[in-house]
């Protein structure tokens, strides 16, 4: 079956520092891959997906690049913001099967601190 | 304003009692889902519905039945609730089942004494 792997646990970092998520996975129907971002109480939110392309997707100063030789879509950023503090989750998506189906890493809390 | 909505935001309850959790979307999506977050941050899919016809049922205990009237409301209800539901259920649409982006509601936290 599919799965995805993440950083475990928690991750401190300070601010201005740079930000590495990682992410790999495992599906044989060479997925489309997620990463959601979840404040304290808030609705998890789509922050970036793969394209199928080879683009690199970015949002909010946030970047991943998926690479399928080695089954990764870590997430990135220069310089860590006290906003970003939260709880990020990698996912998949099998390209074919209609059902939209996300698979959902462990998650990582991602705190950074002054 | 469009968006998932949830209710209640809690709901506290005793082992074997019934629950149910109301989900309704304003974006006029096609698909509409049921996640568990456990206390461990753990997201896994419940339930998927598309047009108001059930698309995905994970492995969930049969106490667990999801329902919807139309495609834009899914509530969830459990019948005879265990310990080990507590967590925070969390609905989210999509504008199809072959649209990948998900957006998800607040969610509904759990607690069964």
């Amino acid at each position: 079956g599919d799965s995805v792997t993440q950083t475990e646990g928690l991750v401190t970092l300070t601010e201005g520092l740079p930000v590495m998520l990682n992410c790999t996975y495992q599906s044989t129907y060479s997925p489309f891959l997620f990463w959601y971002v979840q404040h304290l109480n808030e609705a998890p939110k789509l922050l970036l997906k793969s394209f199928t392309d080879n683009k690199r997707p970015e949002h909010q100063g946030f970047h991943a690049t998926l690479h399928k030789s080695s089954s990764s879509f870590h997430l990135q950023k220069s310089s860590a913001q006290l906003s970003d503090s939260a709880l990020y989750y990698c996912a998949l998506r099998r390209s074919t099967g209609g059902n939209n189906k996300l698979t959902f890493g462990q998650g990582t809390v991602l705190s950074v601190i002054p | 304003e469009t968006a998932v909505f949830q209710t209640p935001n809690y709901h506290v309850t005793q082992v074997g009692n019934e629950v149910s959790f109301n989900c309704k979307q304003t974006l006029g999506h096609d698909t509409m889902y049921w996640y568990k977050q456990d206390s461990k941050k753990l997201l896994k899919i419940m339930f998927s519905y598309n047009n108001k016809q059930l698309i995905v049922n994970e492995t969930v205990p049969r106490r667990f039945s999801p329902q919807s009237s139309d495609k834009a409301h899914l509530n969830l209800r459990i019948k005879s609730v265990e310990p080990e539901d507590s967590a925070v259920y969390l609905c989210a649409s999509s504008y199809s089942y072959n649209y990948a982006e998900q957006f998800f509601g607040p969610g509904t936290r759990l607690t069964v004494l």
